[in-house]
């Protein structure tokens, strides 16, 4: 069965970079019907989609467009892992991130996403002044 | 940018219907899902594709999606139901989520 778990400090300053890695247990991110992906949850409030990526298409990526100057998501298949990097944090960005696989549905003119199927158990970030 | 909108709060008591609905522009032309969010907890998945449900989701819930509104009913809502539900769809290839329904069960 897959599962996901997220890691990364816990803690984070203002202006730096936040870094989560999400490990992937249980099966391969190297399946081509999938794309990772990473949400956050400010506490008390809802789900905000943060972005997706693959190593299929040549490495597409999917960004928030209020995040996109900020936020990279790449994958690791000699590590079965994928990760956030968001620069330039600020308190708005405290939040529980959770990482997700998103499935695809293949067609005739190619591919379209479909749902966060499995998700990991989130971790809680901090940004601090 | 797309919006999905969800009301705050739906109450309702054990054994009756709960009705969540998701609002957007022109939301038919999507795929919408559900998922369902305990306290403390990571989101599951309870619906995909408009009405299908994965391996394992009780077949109380149910979803729909016509027009500009999508729709998760939750049929003989039972306590364990007592929830935060998200709808969310794509545009494109951006994700959205909606606002959020907080479910009380009576």
């Amino acid at each position: 069965q897959l599962q996901l778990q997220e890691s990364g400090p816990g803690l984070v300053k203002s202006s730096e970079t936040l870094s989560l890695t999400c490990t992937v247990s249980g099966g391969s991110i190297s399946s081509k019907n999938y794309f990772w992906g990473w949400i956050r949850q400010p506490p008390g409030k809802g789900l905000e989609w943060i972005g997706i990526g693959t190593i299929y298409y040549s490495g597409r990526t999917h960004y928030n467009p209020s995040l996109r100057s900020r936020v990279t998501i790449s994958v690791d298949t000699s590590k079965n892992q994928f990760s956030l990097k968001l620069t330039s944090v600020t308190a708005a960005d405290t939040a529980v991130y959770y990482c997700a696989r998103i499935s695809t549905v293949s067609d005739s003119s190619g591919y379209y996403l479909d749902a966060f199927d499995i998700w990991g158990r989130g971790t809680m970030v901090t940004v601090s002044a | 940018s797309y919006e999905l909108t969800q009301s705050p709060s739906v109450s309702v008591f054990p054994g009756q219907t709960a009705s969540i609905t998701c609002s957007g522009d022109k939301l038919r032309d999507k795929y919408v899902c559900w998922y369902q969010q305990k306290p403390g907890q990571s989101p599951i998945l309870i619906i995909y594709q408009d009405t299908k449900r994965p391996s394992g989701i009780p077949e109380r819930f149910s979803g729909s999606n016509s027009g500009n509104t999508a729709s998760l009913t939750i049929s003989g809502t039972q306590p364990m139901d007592e929830a935060d539900y998200y709808c969310q769809a794509w545009d494109g290839s951006t994700g959205v989520f909606g606002t959020g329904t907080k479910v009380t069960v009576l």
